[in-house]
């Protein structure tokens, strides 16, 4: 069965590039990962999607290689208010909807 | 443009109890799904509806939990009876497809089963 890897946490300095990858084996060949971001008390926020290759918005990228096995979103320059969960969704092969268990990112000034 | 709107924030009520968690997708959209948050478990699917018909309801725990959309515009999820290990998160989301497109969620109902 399908599932996405991710870091539990991770630490950054404000202004520094911070990578997160998700590991998702088996997952649909035809879909997106999505990227998700949630703060204390609310819910997910989209961040970013993409198919494979370099995906690039106003607020992040990311990378997929050709297998898809995994994918790395890039938030460049963080700043404190980044500090947040980040979770990875993909479809697995069996068409269920998976969720990682998401990043705790943790911005030090 | 209203977002998702689920209702109530927090919930706290005694083992045992029905639970009525409800949600208000946003305006268009063909899809909902409500998912439970959990320290330990993270994120899950309980259920989507596409069209007020539910598709998938592999997610849902047991047979105490069960879920209705009446309309486009309101769904409901009802837990009975409640039991401490339903205490979460429960989010209801909503989509205009089914997975290519971003969802949007609700802030949430905070469960909490004494």
């Amino acid at each position: 069965l399908a599932k996405t890897t991710q870091p539990i946490s991770m630490d950054s300095y404000e202004g520094q590039e911070v990578n997160i990858t998700c590991s998702h084996n088996n997952i649909a060949t035809n879909d997106y990962i999505t990227w998700y971001q949630q703060f204390p008390s609310q819910g997910p926020r989209f961040i970013i999607q993409g198919y494979k290759t370099k995906v690039t918005n106003e607020v992040a990228s990311l990378f997929i290689p050709a297998d898809r096995k995994s994918s790395t979103l890039s938030l460049p320059r963080v700043s404190l208010s980044d500090t947040a969960v980040y979770y990875c969704l993909a479809l697995n092969r069996d068409d269920k909807i998976i969720f990682g268990k998401g990043t705790r990112l943790h911005i030090l000034p | 443009d209203a977002g998702v709107i689920q209702s109530p924030r927090h919930e706290v009520t005694e083992m045992g109890q029905e639970v009525t968690l409800r949600c208000k997708p946003i305006s268009g959209h063909d899809y909902l799904f409500w998912y439970r948050q959990t320290m330990m478990r993270g994120l899950e699917l309980l259920i989507y509806f596409n069209n007020n018909v539910p598709i998938d309801d592999s997610g849902m725990p047991e047979d105490r939990f069960s879920a209705k959309m009446p309309n486009a515009s309101f769904s409901t999820l009802k837990i009975q009876p409640s039991e401490p290990r339903d205490s979460a998160v429960y989010f209801c989301a909503s989509s205009s497809v089914r997975f290519n497109q971003p969802q949007h969620f609700g802030d949430g109902t905070r469960l909490s089963i004494l």
